[in-house]
């Protein structure tokens, strides 16, 4: 079975600072996707980044990046410089080809960043 | 790209009536997906469809939930008869390559009375 974990359910961070959201998942399937989604107090899902099983780096994208660590099965997500704007819910979902893609989602990280 | 579009953004309704939740996923994209999001159960996937065709329903809480994906372009969720404790936000989602994620919805807020 596929399962996401992320067991910080809020975490505070100064304007400016860096801030790791945790994620850890299992799956018995070689190939899997991981992703993180940001959800602000609108509503809407925001996709952020992508790392895929077999990618020998980690993936960044601007001011996020995907701290992947294979062997402990964990994609954490690295917010550097942080903004008011980054305030919002984030989701680490995972998706393999034998499920179909369909998206296993963690119960998200409420993130609050301080002026 | 207009990106994914659903109609209504917000519902209310009386318990008992039906509900018609309608999705236009990215031209393109191949596989649609709906999601129920509720403060208890987090995201739950419902149902998805791979090139119009009903992939995977396990998802779909009981036989007052049906969806239909007739074209490509279009796809319905209807909740009939609807119940208070399907209250919730549900998302459609679109995706062409795993890859690239999924692209969602703005979501239809649900609120059945």
């Amino acid at each position: 079975a596929q399962k996401i974990t992320q067991t910080q359910p809020g975490m505070f961070v100064q304007e400016k600072e860096a801030v790791t959201l945790d994620c850890t998942y299992d799956t018995s399937d070689p190939s899997y996707g991981l992703f993180w989604y940001k959800q602000p107090s609108s509503g809407e899902m925001i996709f952020l980044i992508y790392q895929g099983s077999y990618d020998q780096q980690n993936a960044t994208e601007g001011r996020y990046s995907l701290n992947f660590q294979k062997a402990r099965k964990s994609a954490n997500l690295v917010i550097s410089a942080s903004q008011l704007g980054d305030s919002a819910m984030y989701f680490c979902a995972m998706s393999t080809p034998n499920t179909g893609n369909q998206f296993y989602f963690g119960t998200g990280t409420s993130l609050t960043v301080i002026p | 790209d207009a990106g994914v579009i659903q109609s209504p953004r917000h519902e209310v309704t009386e318990m008992g009536q039906e509900v018609t939740l309608r999705c236009k996923p990215i031209s393109g994209h191949n596989s649609l997906f709906w999601y129920r999001q509720t403060m208890m159960r987090g995201l739950e996937l419902l149902i998805y469809f791979n090139n119009n065709v009903p992939i995977d329903d396990s998802g779909m809480p009981e036989d007052r939930f049906s969806a239909k994906m007739p074209n490509a372009s279009f796809s319905t969720l209807k909740i009939q008869p609807s119940e208070p404790r399907d209250s919730a936000v549900y998302f459609c989602a679109s995706s062409q390559n795993r890859v690239y994620g999924y692209t969602f919805g703005s979501g239809t807020r649900l609120t059945v009375v």
